[in-house]
């Protein structure tokens, strides 16, 4: 069935490291994708999507291109700041009819200064 | 400023007592949707709906009902909680259903 597999947290990392946080999804169509943060105490916020294959979506300096031949969405930064400690979920939906979101299960990032 | 407001922010009550967690938004949104959160199990959907008087279920409706009688407001209700309905809440809405939804800031409900 439909699913979202992310790596495991948590993943500490010092001030200016690069991250990768690991995405990838099993679906029978051809669906977006998306990446949430929540930050401590707060909701989701929606942090970037793609819509199609070879799409890259990018905001607040991350980016996650979608790769249909590996199924996979993956979340980079090329240099994480303090602010930026939160859970990150990866997730997907189908258009039309079948819109309900998909989360994968988050992955919580501490950065330390 | 557009917003999802959930209400109560935290709630302890006791088994069997029933709940109302309300949620509403201010966008217009056609399609709402109440998720639980619970460590090592990511979110999960409980209920949706499409538009008003349309509710469907999620992955998890057991134990819970909700209601849309109005499009702004979609509230959860526990008409006998457990103590396995100990959790946090979010309700999410969005112009429709495969659009990005906005979420509120969640409801930590404790069932003792």
């Amino acid at each position: 069935g439909d699913s979202v597999t992310q790596m495991e947290g948590p993943v500490t990392l010092s001030e200016e490291a690069f991250l990768t946080i690991n995405c990838t999804y099993t679906a029978t169509g051809y669906p977006s994708l998306f990446w949430y943060v929540q930050y401590p105490g707060e909701g989701l916020q929606l942090l970037l999507k793609a819509t199609k294959a070879d799409d890259k979506g990018s905001n607040k300096g991350f980016e996650a291109t979608y790769r249909k031949e590996t199924t996979s969405f993956h979340l980079e930064k090329g240099s994480v700041q303090v602010s930026d400690s939160a859970v990150y979920f990866c997730a997907f939906n189908y258009g039309g009819s079948q819109g309900n979101l998909i989360f994968g299960k988050g992955t919580k990032l501490s950065v330390k200064p | 400023e557009a917003q999802v407001t959930q209400n109560p922010r935290y709630l302890i009550t006791v088994t069997g007592k029933k709940l109302t967690v309300t949620c509403s938004q201010n966008m217009n949104h056609e399609y709402m949707s109440w998720y639980r959160q619970d460590p090592g199990l990511g979110l999960r959907q409980i209920y949706y709906s499409m538009n008003v008087e349309v509710t469907d279920k999620g992955d998890v409706p057991e134990g819970y009902k909700v209601s849309r009688k109005e499009k702004r407001n979609f509230p959860l209700i526990l008409e006998s909680p457990s103590p396995n309905q100990t959790s946090l809440y979010f309700c999410a809405s969005s112009a429709r259903q495969n659009q990005p939804q906005h979420f509120g800031d969640g409801t930590r409900l404790s069932i003792l």
